[in-house]
């Protein structure tokens, strides 16, 4: 069965410095989709970026990135130019390609992340 | 655009009472919908989830009960609640099985 690890329960960074979020996965599997969900205070639950596994370029979204490494099973978050507004709770999630739908998401744990002023 | 309701916000409930948590969209026709549990300390937990008016699928065994009587209209629900039901409910749709989830703003259930 596939499995999602986000080893950092909690995180912090500076006001416009850049931090890294780790989320490993494990599988058998070649075709998948890996996602980084935001849950800000509010509690809404927001998509930040999505990689498809045949994909070999990292995706992006603005100041948000992603580092695949499809070998290593590793799928960390980079948020550049940390703002106060990044503050939250993020979600590392793995979905099947084979059955493809949302109803096969695995969900990590989450890491909270404090941005300091 | 679409966007999705779910209310109440927070709700403090007694064990054995029942529950009913509403779920709407607007903006879009046979979305798919989803209701998922985040328990404190844990995951999202997939409850339910449906493609259709009156098709419900189960994901946990549990005293939760959904309907969607409506094409936009997703409801959760318990004839008597358990201390273990609190937690965090979080609506979602989706216009395919394989899109993007799209949220609700949750609702927080305590059940003293």
């Amino acid at each position: 069965a596939q499995t999602v690890t986000q080893s950092q329960p909690e995180m912090s960074v500076q006001e416009a410095e850049t931090v890294t979020l780790s989320c490993t996965y494990d599988t058998s599997e070649s075709d998948y989709y890996l996602f980084w969900y935001k849950q800000p205070p509010s509690r809404q639950m927001i998509l930040v970026i999505r990689q498809e596994a045949y994909k070999q370029q990292n995706a992006t979204e603005n100041r948000f990135s992603v580092n695949f490494q499809k070998a290593a099973k590793s799928f960390s978050l980079k948020i550049s130019d940390s703002q106060l507004g990044d503050a939250a709770m993020y979600f590392c999630a793995y979905r099947t390609e084979n059955a493809g739908n949302n109803r096969k998401l695995i969900w990590g744990l989450g890491t909270s992340l404090a941005v300091n002023p | 655009s679409q966007t999705i309701h779910q209310w109440p916000a927070t709700l403090v409930q007694p064990v054995g009472s029942p529950l009913s948590l509403e779920c709407t969209v607007e903006g879009t026709s046979n979305p798919n919908l989803y209701w998922y549990r985040q328990a404190a300390g844990r995951g999202l937990q997939l409850l339910f989830y449906s493609v259709g008016i009156g098709q419900i699928s189960s994901e946990v065994p549990q005293n939760l009960s959904a309907s969607r009587p409506q094409d936009r209209q997703f409801i959760l629900s318990s004839k008597k609640l358990l201390l273990s039901d609190s937690g965090f409910y979080l609506c979602a749709w989706s216009v395919q099985e394989d899109s993007p989830l799209h949220f609700g703003n949750g609702t927080r259930l305590t059940v003293t």
